[in-house]
């Protein structure tokens, strides 16, 4: 089963960008992941799908500033123009035919 | 709209049974898997199982094997998640979510999430 690996944290200034890694175990870097993002107090919300090609398709109202890409087992998810309201744990999650598996998710802070 | 309504948050002592629910709609219930996802306080998102609502086929995460049930009822678009006995380390936040038959789908949509806790 893949195992997903995050950064405990990350910070960045309100309205510049913050890229997260997500990185697939051995054997599993060509398996798509999502992504999600929970602000506090809330329910995740999914944020998009991406697949190892770097190419993306994001969930409904999910605005411009989220954007994927690949490199490799890494996946990405960068957001620009950080506004306040992205503060907020993120986590990426990936699946195969039995089970999903979450990433331990990365906390992002606006400075 | 698509919409994932799970039931409200409930207290409960150590040794009860419970039994929580997800209520889907705006979508063909049959044709997404629902799954169950807890959140222990502070902590990360842990996929318990799922359930394929068309035939309740089922699939569990082996750290959940045996603790919880998960079933549904297609003829009102309603996913649960049980236990016969309760246990503290059983308080946590639980979430259900949906997600297409298809290998390249991911979980797209998710509840509101039911608080458990447990505690004598």
């Amino acid at each position: 089963q893949p195992v997903l690996t995050q950064s405990s944290s990350a910070s960045a200034s309100l309205g510049s960008s913050v890229k997260l890694t997500c990185t697939l175990s051995s054997g599993h870097s060509s398996y798509i992941i999502a992504w999600h993002q929970q602000q506090p107090g809330k329910a995740p919300r999914y944020l998009m799908k991406l697949e190892g090609s770097g190419s993306y398709n994001k969930g409904s109202g999910v605005p411009d500033r989220f954007s994927g890409s690949s490199s490799g087992a890494d996946r990405y998810l960068t957001i620009s123009n950080l506004q306040s309201e992205d503060e907020a744990d993120y986590y990426c999650e990936t699946w195969d035919s039995n089970t999903h598996v979450f990433g331990t998710g990365t906390k992002v802070t606006v400075l | 709209e698509v919409q994932l309504v799970q039931s409200g948050a409930e207290v409960k002592k150590p040794g009860e049974s419970l039994r929580i629910s997800c209520k889907g709609s705006g979508y063909s219930f049959t044709s997404y898997w629902i799954s169950w996802v807890r959140q222990m306080p502070g902590k990360g998102l842990e996929w318990m199982g799922r359930i394929d609502p068309s035939d309740s086929y089922t699939n569990y995460s082996p750290s959940f094997q045996g603790h919880v049930t998960i079933s549904a009822d297609k003829s009102i678009s309603t996913a649960y998640l049980q236990w016969s006995s309760l246990k503290a380390s059983d308080t946590a936040m639980y979430y259900c979510a949906r997600k297409l038959y298809s290998s390249s789908s991911p979980l797209d949509y998710w509840g509101q999430g039911t608080l458990v806790t447990v505690s004598s």
